[in-house]
């Protein structure tokens, strides 16, 4: 059965740094697109980074240069290195299965990350 | 960047047939996805390619897509599908994985 189950999240100070982590079960994650989504409260989905099969990696602009994808294929996890978060980023943070490279077909229950004084 | 336009809401009484829609220039050309997400729940994909369904998903779950709309069709509506619904579309260039603002489906 696929699983994947994000942590990390919580609360952050505007400018400071979180990571968050997506443990992956019933699949490799380095053999497929794995992406991060993220919703803001209220608002709908926004897709934020992905790293594809071949190690590659892209953002969308909104956090272009503040934010990292990265994964360990030795524990099967994903990682989003957040940097200088911004108020605006204050979302729920999904990660998920990208189908070569299409849509989503599997995701995590998130994990809400507050930016916030 | 690609834009897609869905409307705010729709309303439908059970056992009544609901249609979401989904704009964008061409759209037509493109494979579209649709997800389901109920409050408090990460989104849930009902259709994709334009019509078709997961494994698990009810027939009364269709789509079509043609020129510049794409449509999810809910037939015999259930209280339980109650949720915001969004499309999505993928592109080659700038921000891959495009979403529709979304739609909640009210049942009355």
């Amino acid at each position: 059965e696929v699983q994947l189950v994000e942590s990390g999240g919580g609360l952050v100070q505007p400018g400071g740094s979180l990571r968050l982590s997506c443990a992956a079960s019933g699949f490799t994650v380095s053999s497929n697109y794995m992406s991060w989504v993220r919703q803001a409260p209220g608002k709908g989905l926004e897709w934020v980074s992905v790293i594809y099969s071949g190690g590659s990696t892209d953002y969308a602009d909104s956090v272009k240069g503040r934010f990292t994808i990265s994964r360990d294929n030795s524990k099967n996890t994903l990682y989003l290195q957040m940097n200088s978060l911004r108020a605006e980023d204050t979302a729920v943070y999904y990660c998920a299965r990208a189908h070569h490279p299409d849509y989503f077909d599997y995701w995590g229950q998130g994990t809400l990350v507050t930016v916030s004084s | 960047s690609y834009v897609l336009t869905q409307p705010p809401s729709v309303s439908v009484a059970p056992g009544k047939t609901a249609r979401i829609t989904c704009g964008g220039n061409n759209i037509g050309s493109k494979g579209v996805h649709w997800y389901q997400q109920k409050p408090g729940q990460a989104p849930v994909l009902v259709v994709y390619y334009d019509s078709d369904r997961p494994s698990g998903i009810p027939e009364r779950f269709s789509g079509s897509n043609s020129g510049n709309t794409a449509t999810l069709t809910i037939s015999r509506v259930e209280a339980g599908d109650e949720a915001d619904y969004y499309c999505q579309v993928w592109e080659s260039s700038g921000d891959h994985w495009v979403f529709g603002g979304g739609t909640k489906l009210t049942v009355l």
